[in-house]
């Protein structure tokens, strides 16, 4: 199995800020990563897959980027709804979570 | 609109049995591979099992291996999780979730609400 490694595990940061969450693949994930957001009491939502495509309807100051062992997500400008746990996800042969990162108001 | 709703959760003591629904609607059922994903309480993700479009294929994660099954009635439009042995570790949110790309193993992209499933004495 490979296994994700998400970094930092919490991550504060204010209104406006750039922020980046890295996901370290245990060995090669090729493109196959996947993003989720997940608000407090909510469902995961898909945000990025195949590393860099956004979702149709995700806004734009969300990026992805990455191939092998390393992945970044990238929120550019945080809104209020951002404040969230994200979680990576490799896929393909076998299914894995990264243990997630929280973006809190700092 | 792409819907899916979970039911069926509940509290259930150590060894109990429980079966949870995943009802959908809003796209074809019969076309996609589905699967559950459960989050114990203020923890992460965890994928548990996924089947293919026609319930043929069926994979598990090793922790839910041999003790729950997953099955969908496709003219029912519905996904089912029937968890047997169940322990105080399957305490969780189970949410159902549509696979993205055809295949077994690919990224979600439709999530229910969740059930909450509670082992508990």
């Amino acid at each position: 199995d490979i296994q994700l490694t998400q970094s930092p595990s919490t991550l504060s940061a204010s209104l406006g800020d750039s922020v980046t969450i890295t996901c370290r693949a245990s060995r090669s994930a090729s493109k196959w990563l996947a993003w989720y957001q997940q608000r407090p009491g909510k469902a995961p939502k898909l945000l990025i897959y195949a590393a860099s495509t956004l979702v149709s309807g995700v806004p734009s100051r969300f990026s992805g980027s990455g191939s092998g062992t390393e992945f970044t997500l990238t929120i550019s400008g945080l809104q209020p709804s951002d404040f969230a746990t994200y979680y990576c996800q490799h896929y393909n042969s076998l299914l894995s979570f990264g243990g997630g990162t929280t973006v809190e108001f700092k | 609109q792409v819907q899916l709703v979970e039911s069926g959760g509940g509290v259930v003591q150590p060894g109990g049995s429980l079966r949870v629904s995943c009802a959908v609607s809003g796209f074809d059922f019969e076309t996609y591979a589905m699967a559950w994903v459960r989050q114990a309480p203020g923890k992460g993700l965890e994928w548990v099992a996924v089947t293919s479009y026609d319930g043929r294929l069926k994979h598990y994660a090793d922790s839910v291996k041999g003790r729950f099954t997953i099955s969908r009635d496709n003219s029912k439009n519905t996904l089912y999780f029937e968890m047997n042995r169940l322990t105080i570790e399957d305490t969780a949110v189970y949410y159902c979730a549509r696979v993205g790309e055809v295949g077994l193993t690919s990224y979600f992209d439709n999530w229910g609400q969740g059930t909450l499933v509670t082992v508990s004495s």
